[in-house]
């Protein structure tokens, strides 16, 4: 499979537990994006990496969410402390850019489910 | 900032009639992507839009992109059971840096 992989797919934790989620992008993409997404909603941006660079991150994102990319491969979403408003569908896309512009279209993963108790 | 609107939220529709979804930005943008989610599945692209006034088919479906750059709509010609999901669209404001945000989408269910 060369598409973007996510793991686990899906996720149930305890209020107040850390969590981490892994995200395999398609090898040559050189971006990585990752978005949160409840029912009925639209994706909402969380982060992205051009390569390992950490590039933008929403304003709306919580310190309690951190994210990395350490080799500009695979990337890494933990949350701690996680909350009962935290339990969403976290999708990973990528995307391989030329520049700095955002030309491409983005190929997701089947996103992990988190439900927090 | 920017904000996007999509409308409508829902639509029914019996097989065989025409569908469209509106995408309204409030800033001027540099491109749009439209993308699909079936239900369960993840958001799948469909096309990008670059240039003013400019439109696209895919069989179908017809993307348009505003003489503005403000807004965009897809259209989808005697639709059939298979274009059930939800349609987004994801604008990439002028100057806005270089994330794509969705549009909130619109479902469309599609009855025999």
């Amino acid at each position: 499979d060369t598409g973007v992989s996510q793991d686990p797919r899906h996720k149930i934790t305890k209020r107040g537990q850390n969590v981490t989620f892994r995200c395999d992008p398609i090898s040559e993409h050189n971006r990585l994006y990752w978005y949160r997404q409840t029912l009925g909603q639209g994706p909402e941006f969380l982060t992205y990496f051009q390569n390992e660079a950490q590039l933008e991150k929403s304003r709306l994102l919580s310190d309690r969410f951190s994210a990395e990319r350490p080799k500009g491969s695979f990337s890494t979403l933990e949350i701690q402390r996680t909350e009962q408003g935290d339990s969403a569908m976290y999708l990973c896309a990528s995307s391989l850019e030329v520049g700095s512009a955002t030309n491409e279209k983005l190929f997701f993963g089947s996103g992990t489910q988190l439900s927090v108790l | 900032g920017q904000q996007v609107m999509q409308i409508p939220q829902y639509q029914h529709v019996q097989e065989g009639e025409d569908f469209t979804t509106y995408c309204n930005s409030s800033t001027t943008l540099s491109n749009i992507q439209w993308y699909k989610q079936r239900p369960g599945g993840h958001p799948v692209f469909l096309i990008q839009l670059v240039k003013s006034g400019e439109v696209k088919k895919q069989k179908r479906l017809t993307f348009q992109f505003g003489e503005a750059k403000k807004n965009s709509s897809l259209h989808i010609t005697a639709t059939q059971t298979t274009d059930v999901g939800t349609y987004f669209c994801a604008p990439l404001s002028a100057g806005g840096g270089n994330k794509l945000t969705f549009g909130t989408g619109t479902q469309l269910k599609v009855e025999l």
